[in-house]
Parts: C-alpha cells; structure tokens; sequence
C-alpha cells in the first residue's frame, strides 16, 4: 500500500522567499505524481504533473522535481508571495486515477 | 482540462438523514472518482464510478453507506446516507483528464 509523507507539516516565511516542500513515498512504482494547492475549505488546484520518465517539471514561479527510485518529489517556489499561502499536496498515481495523497504542507507567507 | 461543477458547496444536516451531492463535468470522461477530506487531514478515495457498472469501493466504505450512481459520462452522484457527526468532511469528485487529476470545489457537509 502505498504511503506518501509530506515534510514540513507547516512553514512560516517571509515574503520573498525561495522554498522546498518535500514529498517521500514508499512505492516506487508510480505512473506520475501530481502536485497539488487546496485554499481552506476548498477543492484542489492542479499545479505541475511530473510523468514517471521526467525529472523535473516547470510552471512559472514552481518547479517540480522526481526521483522515482529514491521515492521522492520536491516543490520549488520560487519568490514567495503571500498569495501562496495554501496547503500544498501531493500525489503519486500508481494505478490509473487511484491517487494517494500526502497530509500536505501547510505554508504561510508573510508580507 | 476539464472543469468540474459540484453542488451543493455546503450544508448543514441532522443526524440520521441523506445528503445526496451531484458533479457535473464539462466533458466526457471514462472514470469519476469520489473522495473524503475529514477535518484536518488528506484526501481518502471513497469509490470510482464507471459508467454503466456499478462503483468500485476502497476498504472501509460501502455502499449502503455511500451509494454512487452514474447516469452517462459527464454526471455523478454520491449520497452520504444516514449521517452521523462522524460523516462531517469535505467531500470532493474528480475526473482524470490526459493523466491529470481534477477536482470539483467540494462540499462541505457538517452533521448535527
């Protein structure tokens, strides 16, 4: 069964920061793993999805990184605003659809 | 990707009563997935709909519990049926769109 641990729990910075969220999951076998922002009391935000073959994945201000053998993905963010401020998820998909998430990481970014 | 459009966003309901929550999808799609949020804590996958079969459940949830239909291939429904306090969560559907997950913006249920 897989399982998916997020580290920190929570993270306070100051604006204009750069960070790392990390993602660690048991089962290596995975087709993709999705990253993912939930704002209090709603759905989720699709942010990056890093197939299996890739090592890392770029959107804007965000770049995803995998290594499938280790079990690992890290968010990158770069020049933090107080805009993302969220909880950040992620996912590993290792069958069809059937994601597992982590408990997510819950950032605070102070003006 | 596809947008999803769930409903009701929030309620408040009695103990022992059904609440039956609908997402509509702007396309269609082969599988919807059901998902649980209890408070403070991740995602758990209820059960994944299929068109024209009957829902497949995850260990821990039924369907007497949780009964699903899925009429055609943009529409689902999930039912929260005699509901205790311990049923307060945010429960959200999801489609799966060129390998990317999406998500419906949830309903918030509280039982009194």
């Amino acid at each position: 069964k897989q399982e998916v641990t997020q580290i920190p729990a929570a993270l306070s910075v100051p604006e204009g920061e750069n960070l790392v969220l990390n993602c660690s999951f048991t089962d290596s076998a995975i087709y993709n793993l999705q990253w993912f922002r939930q704002d209090p009391g709603k759905g989720l935000t699709s942010l990056l999805l890093i197939q299996s073959s890739q090592r890392e994945q770029t959107s804007g201000r965000l770049n995803a990184s995998l290594d499938k053998s280790s079990g690992r993905s890290t968010l990158y963010i770069a020049a933090s605003q107080p805009g993302d401020s969220a909880t950040y998820l992620c996912a590993p998909n290792t069958n069809a659809g059937k994601s597992t998430f982590g408990d997510g990481t819950t950032l605070t970014v102070k003006p | 990707s596809a947008v999803i459009s769930q409903k009701p966003s929030r309620d408040i309901c009695q103990r022992g009563t059904s609440l039956t929550i609908q997402c509509q999808v702007d396309s269609q799609v082969t599988m919807m997935f059901w998902y649980r949020q209890q408070p403070g804590q991740s995602l758990t996958l209820i059960a994944t709909a299929n068109q024209g079969s009957e829902a497949t459940y995850e260990s821990g949830f039924v369907i007497d519990k949780f009964p699903i239909s899925r009429p055609n291939l943009t529409f689902s429904t999930l039912t929260v049926s005699n509901m205790s306090p311990e049923d307060s969560s945010i429960y959200l559907c999801s489609v799966e769109d060129n390998e990317k997950l999406f998500f419906g913006s949830g309903t918030q249920l509280s039982v009194l």
